[in-house]
């Protein structure tokens, strides 16, 4: 099914270690973000992309970094895991504006940092 | 800069009771974008509508229905007849047109939890 595949679904790590979250879409959008989720605050933007090669921050981006090789693939990666990091992910891929304008999200990513 | 605010945090009802949850917007851009979000126990976001600025038309899908205001920058939904199967976290977000990453700002979310 088209859509957009996030994974893990869950993840442990220990303070201090690194790892990548995936994210793909096959709907060959070239706007593609991530977001956290934290009880209470809705979802943030951590990073964006407008399309392969090219990415920005959004509103927390401290100690994460991401890449854009090709239209399909956009992951996260967690640099040095902290507590402050445990958070549900998501992907979401962005159909341009216009009639489709909207949003499509992964399933999310649950991650614990201990 | 863009805010959304959902006051309510925590809705209780009992099945068949209407329900609305309130959503008010801070923007300065003319031309936005809202939408409301379904969280599930199950944790995936559901797309729920989608509604641009110069489009104040309320909307109904079935027991849904959204009533757009600009005059008090509110983006309300209201389920009629609430079930069971209601029960979720609701989230109302803004996208401005002039948003270079096209970054959708959510409120807190409304956890509505419909008692049988």
């Amino acid at each position: 099914n088209a859509g957009v595949t996030q994974t893990p679904k869950f993840q442990v790590l220990k303070t201090g270690q690194s790892m990548t979250l995936q994210c793909a879409q096959d709907m060959n959008h070239e706007y593609m973000s991530w977001y956290r989720q934290d009880p209470g605050m809705g979802l943030r933007l951590i990073h964006y992309s407008v399309g392969a090669g090219i990415t920005d921050q959004g509103e927390v981006p401290n100690g994460y970094n991401v890449s854009r090789s090709t239209t399909e693939d956009f992951p996260l990666r967690l640099l040095s895991a902290a507590p402050s990091q445990t958070s549900v992910y998501f992907c979401a891929s962005v159909a341009i504006r216009g009639l489709n304008y909207g949003y499509t999200f992964g399933s999310g990513t649950r991650l614990t940092v201990v | 800069a863009q805010k959304v605010t959902q006051a309510q945090t925590e809705i209780s009802v009992v099945e068949k009771e209407d329900v609305t949850l309130d959503c008010v917007y801070e923007t300065r851009d003319t031309t936005y974008y809202l939408f409301w979000y379904k969280q599930p126990p199950s944790g995936e976001l559901v797309f729920l509508i989608r509604r641009n600025s110069f489009d104040e038309q309320n909307e109904i899908s079935g027991r849904y229905s959204w009533n757009f205001q600009k005059s008090t920058s509110s983006f309300n939904f209201t389920i009629t007849a609430s079930q069971v199967v209601d029960s979720a976290v609701y989230f109302c977000a803004l996208s401005e047109a002039n948003n270079a990453g096209n970054m959708l700002t959510f409120g807190g979310g409304t956890r509505l939890m419909v008692k049988p």
